[in-house]
């Protein structure tokens, strides 16, 4: 079974440039997931999805922030415009189920964002 | 804002020693899981243990949830230099959806 796809793996921008990352979850994924992970911390959700509905983007930056999932299957995160302190991995999941069904989320390698 | 926090922050043992990491969280949950993560192979989805169990096993892992303290910790048995990796706990707060990361433990094991 393929994993969680992520593109691209790493970028390199200059603050107030804009970037986007992919996501593709594992095949049949209900529920997708997006986390910042800035360096020496745990992740951070960022916006979670149910099919292509929005369920919690509560700590979503929504003013430069924005996240789609178009036909419920793959998902974009853009970051416009981007700053210093953005600079992290981003990382992707998904889940055959919503969290609170109790079920483990699969990890995508993550994009590692630097902001210069 | 985080949920778990992770303690101890760094952990240094000789390859063969148990290995003790513990995480204490503040609201209610519906369950708890624990995730390793390493350089090679990103985050990886170790144990899930639901806030009506007391102890779970997997291979080489225990782990514990004592929800009167709101805290849990996971044991990792005959310790190997491959278990070198960062170690989470996460956990689903019994009113919201979303999924809180503490810290995390940095092990190391020595060979």
């Amino acid at each position: 079974e393929a994993g969680v796809a992520q593109s691209p793996r790493y970028k390199i921008i200059e603050k107030r440039q804009s970037v986007a990352f992919w996501c593709n979850p594992i095949s049949g994924h209900a529920t997708l997931y997006w986390y910042q992970q800035i360096l020496g911390q745990g992740p951070k959700l960022l916006i979670q999805f149910q099919n292509n509905g929005v369920v919690d983007d509560s700590q979503l930056p929504k003013d430069r922030f924005s996240a789609e999932r178009l036909k419920g299957v793959d998902s974009t995160l853009k970051i416009q415009p981007a700053k210093l302190e953005d600079s992290a991995v981003y990382l992707c999941a998904s889940s055959p189920h919503l969290w609170d069904s109790g079920y483990e989320q699969y990890f995508g390698p993550g994009t590692r964002l630097t902001v210069t | 804002s985080q949920q778990g926090e992770e303690d101890p922050q760094a952990l240094s043992i000789q390859e063969g020693e148990n290995a003790t990491m513990n995480c204490s969280y503040k609201t209610s949950i519906n369950n708890l899981q624990w995730y390793r993560q390493n350089s090679g192979r990103g985050l990886v989805h170790l144990i899930l243990i639901r806030s009506n169990e007391r102890e779970k096993h997997s291979g080489r892992l225990r782990v514990t949830l004592d929800t009167s303290k709101k805290s849990s910790s996971l044991l990792i048995t005959a310790s190997r230099a491959a278990d070198t990796a960062s170690y989470f706990c996460a956990t689903d707060p019994y009113n919201n959806n979303d999924m809180r990361f503490g810290a995390g433990t940095r092990l190391t094991v020595k060979p």
